[in-house]
């Protein structure tokens, strides 16, 4: 299965953005990154998502690495919510997400 | 709008019983659907996917098995619960099996075996 590398945990203070980070060392020129998010005792929830360009959307911002081997999930401006489990997930073409272990992270108020 | 059903949210069962958790998807026709466990403070762990009725993909082996008998149907079963088979259970499903798919989960179901 393909792997990703992220750190464990991480903090950040509420209204200040956060750049989580994913190292994404042997992905094809074909592999989608996804990122989602789980808050305790739930299922977890689709956060985005791209392929080679930067994406964004109303929930979080995706830079991709030129060579694309690392991106960065980037929350503007975290709140309260924000605090959960990410997943950076590396999708090999026709095959099923796998699960790493995430970054758990901490908005403090 | 779609939405996915898990049932039942917690069970607490003993060692070597059946276990049955059942997952629908309301809808959507032809999803693809998929049961993940997590065990405590770890990531989720995909143990079966299926692209259609009765056809079932297993990805670990393992005491549990799945079976789709309806379209939007997936059961998770267990003739004899093992103390490792505590976790929480997780549905879910996507329009398609191609990696621009999004997955959508349940709310889970708690499984404490004693």
């Amino acid at each position: 299965d393909a792997k990703t590398t992220q750190p464990n945990s991480m903090e950040s203070n509420e209204e200040e953005p956060v750049h989580l980070p994913c190292n994404h060392s042997t992905i094809s020129g074909t592999d989608y990154i996804h990122w989602y998010r789980q808050l305790p005792s739930q299922g977890p929830e689709y956060v985005i998502h791209g392929l080679t360009s930067n994406v964004n959307n109303r929930m979080a911002s995706l830079a991709i690495a030129e060579d694309r081997k690392s991106s960065t999930l980037i929350l503007h401006r975290a709140t309260l919510r924000d605090a959960a489990v990410y997943y950076c997930i590396q999708e090999t073409s026709g095959s099923r997400l796998t699960f790493g272990e995430g970054t758990q992270l901490t908005v403090n108020p | 709008s779609q939405t996915i059903h898990q049932w039942p949210a917690t069970l607490v069962q003993p060692v070597g019983s059946p276990l049955s958790l059942e997952c629908t998807v309301e809808g959507t026709s032809n999803p693809n659907l998929y049961w993940y466990r997590q065990a405590a403070g770890r990531g989720l762990q995909l143990l079966f996917y299926s692209v259609g009725i009765g056809q079932i993909s297993s990805e670990v082996p393992q005491n549990l098995s799945a079976s789709r008998p309806q379209d939007r149907q997936f059961i998770l079963s267990s003739k004899k619960l093992l103390l490792s088979d505590s976790g929480f259970y997780l549905c879910a499903w996507s329009l398609t099996i191609s990696n621009t798919g999004e997955l959508f989960f349940g709310e889970g179901s708690r499984l404490t075996v004693l």
